[in-house]
C-alpha cells in the first residue's frame, strides 16, 4: 500500500518566495495533519483537517503560512513570503479517526525546507 | 500546557542488551500516548499506541507501559539488534483534543554491533 506521499523531498528557495508543499494522504484517511519539525522546538502541530475541513490551525504561525485541503487526496501548504525562519522539515501525516477514538498518524518523509 | 519530557537525549548500548527508553509528561488527563521511530531523513514511523484506559502495548521485542498518574512511559526493547538504532518519539494525546499530539524531543539510540 502506498504510504503518504510528499512533494518535493528537498526545496532550497531565497527568501521572498512563494513556496508550496505537497501531500497525498493514504486513501480512505479521513484526518490530515502538517507539523514543522526544527531542532530547537521539535514536531509542532501546524493545522489539522478532518473530512478535508481545517478544524485547527492555531499552530500555523503566522499569517504567511496557509493550507488548504481541496479533495480527500490533496492538500497544501503553501508560506508567501517565505523567511530564513522557516527552513525545517515539514512533515504530512493521515489517519483514521472513527468515533473520536485515536488511530495511529502515519507520516510522509517529509519536505526538508532552506530558505536562504 | 502539556510537556513531554524524554530521557535521555542519545543512548548507545551493544547488540543484544536490554534497554528502557523513558517518557514524562505534565498532564496525566491523556487520551492515548504514542511511541514512534525516526529514522534519518524519513518520517515517523508509529509503533505502539497506550489508550490511556490501558496499561501497556506489547508488539515483539518492543513493550510499553503507561503510569497515568505519575505521568511517566517507558519503552522496553528487548535484545536490541544494530536495525534497532534510530530516534525514538513519544506523544501525547491531550488538551480536550484526540487528535493533537504533544511530542517529546526525542532519544537517539545506538546499537553497536
Amino acid at each position: 500500500d502506498a504510504g503518504v506521499i510528499q512533494s518535493p523531498r528537498h526545496e532550497v528557495t531565497e527568501m521572498g518566495q512563494e513556496v508550496t508543499l505537497r501531500c497525498k494522504p493514504i486513501s480512505g484517511h479521513n484526518s490530515l495533519f502538517w507539523y514543522r519539525q526544527t531542532m530547537m522546538r521539535g514536531l509542532e502541530l501546524l493545522i489539522y483537517f478532518n473530512n478535508n475541513v481545517p478544524i485547527d490551525d492555531s499552530g500555523m504561525p503566522e499569517d504567511r503560512f496557509s493550507a488548504k485541503m481541496p479533495n480527500a487526496s490533496f492538500s497544501t501548504l503553501k508560506i508567501q513570503p517565505s523567511e530564513p525562519r522557516d527552513s525545517a522539515v515539514y512533515f504530512c501525516a493521515s489517519s483514521l479517526e472513527y468515533r473520536e477514538v485515536s488511530q495511529p498518524q502515519h507520516f510522509g518523509d517529509g519536505t526538508r525546507l532552506s530558505i536562504l | 500546557k502539556q510537556e513531554v519530557t524524554q530521557i535521555p537525549a542519545a543512548l548507545s548500548v551493544p547488540e543484544g542488551e536490554n534497554l528502557v527508553l523513558n517518557c514524562s509528561f505534565t498532564d496525566s488527563a491523556i487520551y492515548n500516548l504514542q511511541w514512534f521511530r525516526q529514522d534519518p531523513g524519513k518520517g515517523l514511523t508509529s509503533l505502539l499506541l497506550i489508550q490511556s484506559s490501558q496499561r501497556e502495548q506489547t508488539s515483539g521485542r518492543l513493550n510499553a507501559s503507561l503510569d497515568k498518574s505519575s505521568g511517566r512511559s517507558t519503552l522496553y526493547i528487548a535484545a536490541s539488534q544494530p536495525g534497532d538504532s534510530a530516534t525514538y518519539l513519544c506523544a501525547v494525546n491531550s488538551g480536550g483534543s484526540n487528535y493533537k499530539l504533544t511530542f517529546g524531543k526525542g532519544t537517539l539510540l545506538t546499537v553497536n554491533p
